[in-house]
């Protein structure tokens, strides 16, 4: 069974980097058949897509965030990471990580999530 | 930017059936995915493109999609039903992973 597991800090200042690690266990993330992805979710809001990454380290984000965020992919760690700069309270959000399929685009696997907060 | 729209909240009485829709333009030609997500918990897949089951998921839950409309059935509808439900598309014209507004699900 696939498991992901976020981790980082649960507190950012404004203008800030947030910083997060993914770690996979159960199947290894140089699996050609997944993308790894990053979704938020503002408290008692929706979900927002963040973007996504290849194990071989192509990328896609979200047209709204692109400025800000970079993905990379650690496939000796079997971990892929999420940078979001210049955070403001509006990024306040529980941040997921979760596998994506390549044929439908599905999220199928997803960690618990992590709350993070932007506030001085 | 493709929008996905869905009615803020549906209600329900146990045993009836619950139809969410989710509605975006030619969504018909689009793979539409659906989670169920309950309070704070992750969102879980609960049907994927358009109609398929994750195993584990009931089949009282299913779904279609056709022109502009897709929908997510929820028959003989239980307590344990009650939650947010969210569709989710991958729009090829802006390669964007997008994720509609979400209907809470109340089951009275």
């Amino acid at each position: 069974q696939v498991q992901l597991q976020e981790s980082g800090p649960g507190l950012v200042k404004p203008s800030q980097t947030l910083s997060l690690t993914c770690t996979v266990s159960g199947g290894s993330i140089s699996s050609g058949d997944y993308y790894w992805s990053w979704i938020r979710q503002p408290p008692g809001k929706g979900l927002e897509w963040i973007g996504y990454i290849y194990y071989s380290g192509s990328t896609y984000y979200n047209p709204s965030l692109k400025s800000r965020v970079t993905i990379s992919v650690d496939t000796s760690k079997n971990q892929f990471s999420l940078k979001l700069s210049s955070v403001t309270a509006a990024d306040t959000a529980v941040y997921y990580c979760a596998r994506v399929s390549r044929e439908f685009l599905e999220l199928v696997y997803w960690g618990q999530g992590t709350l993070v907060t932007v506030s001085s | 930017s493709y929008v996905l729209t869905q009615p803020p909240s549906v209600s329900v009485a146990p045993g009836q059936t619950a139809r969410i829709t989710c509605g975006g333009n030619n969504i018909g030609s689009k793979s539409v995915h659906w989670y169920q997500q309950k309070p704070g918990q992750a969102p879980v897949l609960v049907v994927y493109d358009d109609s398929d089951r994750p195993s584990g998921i009931p089949e009282r839950f299913s779904g279609s999609n056709s022109g502009n409309t897709a929908t997510l059935t929820i028959s003989r509808v239980e307590a344990g039903d009650e939650a947010d439900y969210y569709c989710q598309v991958w729009d090829s014209s802006s390669d964007r992973l997008v994720f509609g507004g979400g209907t809470k699900l109340t089951v009275l």
